[in-house]
């Protein structure tokens, strides 16, 4: 068990609806990353929130964002859903004095 | 072009024997680089960080490599077990982090 937890695990939507999937950092991990990854590949990085605020972001469309919390939980939205969307999710968090990434258990998205 | 690419993508072994991950890389500079184990459906779990200064590191039948002249990592998995099937994947970091597709490993009893 690496503390982060994610949910849903698994979820099913429709084209053009949107999504909100949660993260709860494991306890004193300031930063948290959000991955892509679709089937039988690396997960793709979306973005990165530090104390609230987004310090990276790879390249993903606007209608991807995301929020932190003064607890450092995080949540990604992804609005006007496609087809393309269909992925498992990954959060990952990280304490400010170490490089490893713990990662959670992910949230299966799938766009029907 | 991904800037990390993994070889082979899948690998089917008998338990028991060993066998050798390949990643290559172009990400330069780098700060560390890192190899996971993800079980399908589960999130990635780290085996190794090597600084580009180390060049190898083990992590009980998991032995990592890295050249930083030639960019190139190897992950050695040692006296294999049913459990290893898994994906293995590479990430480099710079500034940010760069995935590799991954290797698939099937151990068969």
């Amino acid at each position: 068990e690496t503390g982060v937890t994610q949910s849903p695990t698994h979820l099913i939507k429709t084209r053009g609806q949107q999504v909100t999937l949660r993260c709860s950092s494991q306890s004193g991990h300031n930063t948290v990353s959000w991955y892509q990854q679709a089937l039988g590949q690396g997960p793709q990085f979306i973005f990165q929130y530090y104390r609230e605020e987004e310090n990276g972001r790879g390249n993903f469309p606007p209608r991807f964002s995301g929020l932190q919390f003064p607890n450092y939980s995080s949540e990604l939205n992804v609005n006007a859903l496609e087809l393309d969307d269909s992925a498992l999710y990954l959060c990952a968090s990280r304490s400010p004095w170490d490089r490893e990434l713990f990662f959670g258990e992910g949230s299966r998205l799938t766009v029907l | 072009k991904n800037q990390v690419e993994q070889s082979p993508q899948s690998l089917i072994i008998l338990e028991g024997k060993n066998c050798t991950l390949q990643c290559n890389y172009t990400v330069s500079p780098f700060s560390n680089l890192r190899w996971y184990k993800q079980d399908t459906g589960r999130g990635p779990v780290s085996l190794t960080i090597m600084t580009f200064s180390e060049n190898t590191k083990s992590n009980g039948r998991y032995t990592a490599t890295l050249d930083a002249d030639t960019k190139q990592s190897s992950l050695h998995i040692t006296a294999s077990q049913l459990s290893d099937s898994a994906s293995y994947i590479c990430v480099v970091s710079n500034n940010d982090m760069r995935f590799g597709a991954g290797t698939r490993l099937t151990v068969k009893p």
